[in-house]
C-alpha cells in the first residue's frame, strides 16, 4: 500500500513569489491535514480537508490556502512568500469520518526555503 | 484548542537507562491523545492512540499512560537503545474538532 506522497521534496523560492505543494494521501483516506514546522516550533496546524471541504483551519494568514480534489489529493498554496515561510510542510492523511479518532499517516514533507 | 505542552524539550540518556517524558493537554472537551515518534530525515510514525482515563498502551519497550482528568500523559522507554533516539510528539484531539494539535516534542538522544 503506497504511503502519503508529498511533492516536491525540496523547493527554493524568492520572496513575493507563490508556491503550490501537493499531497497524495493513502488510498481510501479521505482526510488530509497540513502542518508547518519551523526550527524550535512544534507542528503548527494549517488546515484539514475532508471530502473536498475544509473542515478546520489554524491561525495562519490568508496567504495560506488549500484545496482537496475528488480523488482526495490535496494542494496547499502560499502566496506572496515571506522569509518566515521557510519551513518543513507536512501533510498527513487519515480515514477521517466523524468522530475522528484515527491516527495520521504522514508524508515525508516538503522543505521550502524562501530567499 | 489550548496549547499542548511537552517536557522536557530534550533529553540525553545512556544506553540501558529507562526514561520518561510528559505531555500535558487541555482536559476539557478531551477526545483522544496520540503519541508519535519522529526520527531524523523520516516521517512521524504513530505509536499510540489513547482515549480513556487510565488507558495504558505498550509496544515493546515503550509504554504510555493517560490521565484525562488532570490532562497529562507519560511516555516511558525501558532500557533505552541508540535506535530509540528520535523526537517524540504528542497530539491532542478535542470532541467535535477535526484537527490534532501537537506539542513541540521531546528530543531524545541515547548514547551508546
Amino acid at each position: 500500500k503506497a504511503g502519503v506522497t508529498q511533492t516536491p521534496r525540496y523547493l527554493i523560492k524568492t520572496r513575493g513569489q507563490q508556491v503550490t505543494l501537493s499531497c497524495s494521501p493513502i488510498s481510501g483516506h479521505r482526510s488530509v491535514s497540513w502542518y508547518q514546522q519551523t526550527p524550535g516550533q512544534g507542528l503548527q496546524f494549517l488546515f484539514e480537508y475532508f471530502s473536498e471541504t475544509q473542515r478546520n483551519k489554524g491561525n495562519f494568514p490568508g496567504r495560506f490556502s488549500g484545496r482537496q480534489f475528488s480523488n482526495s489529493r490535496s494542494e496547499m498554496n502560499v502566496s506572496t512568500l515571506e522569509l518566515g515561510d521557510s519551513a518543513l510542510y507536512l501533510c498527513a492523511s487519515s480515514l477521517g469520518g466523524t468522530p475522528p479518532n484515527y491516527g495520521y499517516t504522514f508524508g515525508s514533507g516538503t522543505r521550502l526555503t524562501v530567499v | 484548542i489550548l496549547n499542548v505542552e511537552q517536557s522536557p524539550q530534550s533529553l540525553h540518556v545512556q544506553e540501558g537507562d529507562s526514561t520518561n517524558f510528559t505531555c500535558s493537554f487541555p482536559s476539557s472537551n478531551f477526545y483522544a491523545l496520540h503519541w508519535y515518534r519522529w526520527e531524523t530525515a523520516k516521517s512521524p510514525e504513530a505509536l499510540f492512540v489513547m482515549t480513556l482515563n487510565g488507558d495504558e498502551k505498550k509496544k515493546g519497550r515503550i509504554s504510555a499512560t493517560l490521565n484525562t482528568k488532570e490532562g497529562y500523559s507519560y511516555l516511558y522507554i525501558k532500557g533505552s537503545q541508540p535506535e530509540d533516539s528520535a523526537t517524540y510528539l504528542c497530539a491532542s484531539r478535542e470532541h467535535n474538532n477535526n484537527d490534532m494539535r501537537f506539542g513541540a516534542g521531546t528530543r531524545l538522544t541515547v548514547k551508546p
